[in-house]
């Protein structure tokens, strides 16, 4: 079974610019969650999609922004890139009544902005 | 909010056992994970635990919960290189709202 995946996997963007990860998850699972994992910052919660629905978002502004296809697969959205945005930003996904409601991750994609 | 503390630094030697605490706050989680992370690449499930646990045993791997003092240990038996890696605690209080909670991060650093 194939696990989560994330493209593109490196990216380079200056300040200002906007970018677009994806993400698809397990196969049959209908929950994407992403989250950013920036120096020093640890991992933070950014948004929750579930059923093609923004169920949940962490706290960041609203140029962070995403949406999920009927597939499951999901996008991430970043508008007016700021250097403190980049970090490496994972997916996971997981299906409601999942046993203990893992969650499982992509590789990730590493945003750096100059 | 919810909190998850880790140590940021942990040294043994090969073929010791590493012993990784974490501490967190939310009274409600349900569940705790494991989380391993390799220079340049995702996190990977090692192990989870339910709140109602307080011992599992998988392998080279044992986590311990003493749910009263909010304390999470995971302890890797005869150590190896391969282990070499920041280890993640993360809890989740269910209903997905909120995503996982992580801690920073253990790095893990093995010696001949």
């Amino acid at each position: 079974e194939a696990g989560v995946t994330q493209s593109p996997t490196h990216l380079i963007k200056t300040r200002g610019q906007q970018v677009t990860l994806r993400c698809s998850p397990i196969s049959g699972h209908t929950s994407v969650y992403w989250y950013q994992q920036a120096l020093g910052l640890g991992l933070q919660f950014l948004l929750w999609y579930d059923e093609g629905e923004e169920r949940n978002r962490g706290n960041f502004p609203p140029r962070f922004s995403g949406r999920q296809f009927p597939n499951y697969s999901s996008e991430l959205n970043v508008n007016a890139l700021e250097l403190e945005d980049s970090a490496l930003y994972l997916c996971a996904s997981t299906k409601e009544g999942l046993a203990e409601e893992t969650q499982y991750f992509g590789p990730g994609t590493r945003l750096l902005v100059l | 909010g919810e909190d998850v503390e880790q140590s940021l630094f942990l040294s043994v030697r090969e073929g010791d056992s590493s012993v990784i605490n974490c501490t967190y706050t939310d009274s409600s989680s349900t569940y705790l994970y494991w989380y391993k992370q390799e220079p340049g690449a995702g996190l990977q499930l090692l192990t989870y635990i339910f709140s109602n646990m307080d011992m599992k045993q998988d392998q080279r791997l044992t986590v311990l919960l003493n749910k009263k003092d909010k304390h999470l240990s995971l302890r890797i038996a005869d150590t190896q290189t391969g282990d070499s890696a920041i280890y993640f605690c993360a809890e989740y209080s269910g209903g997905g709202a909120d995503g996982l909670t992580f801690g920073k991060g253990t790095h893990l650093i093995i010696q001949p």
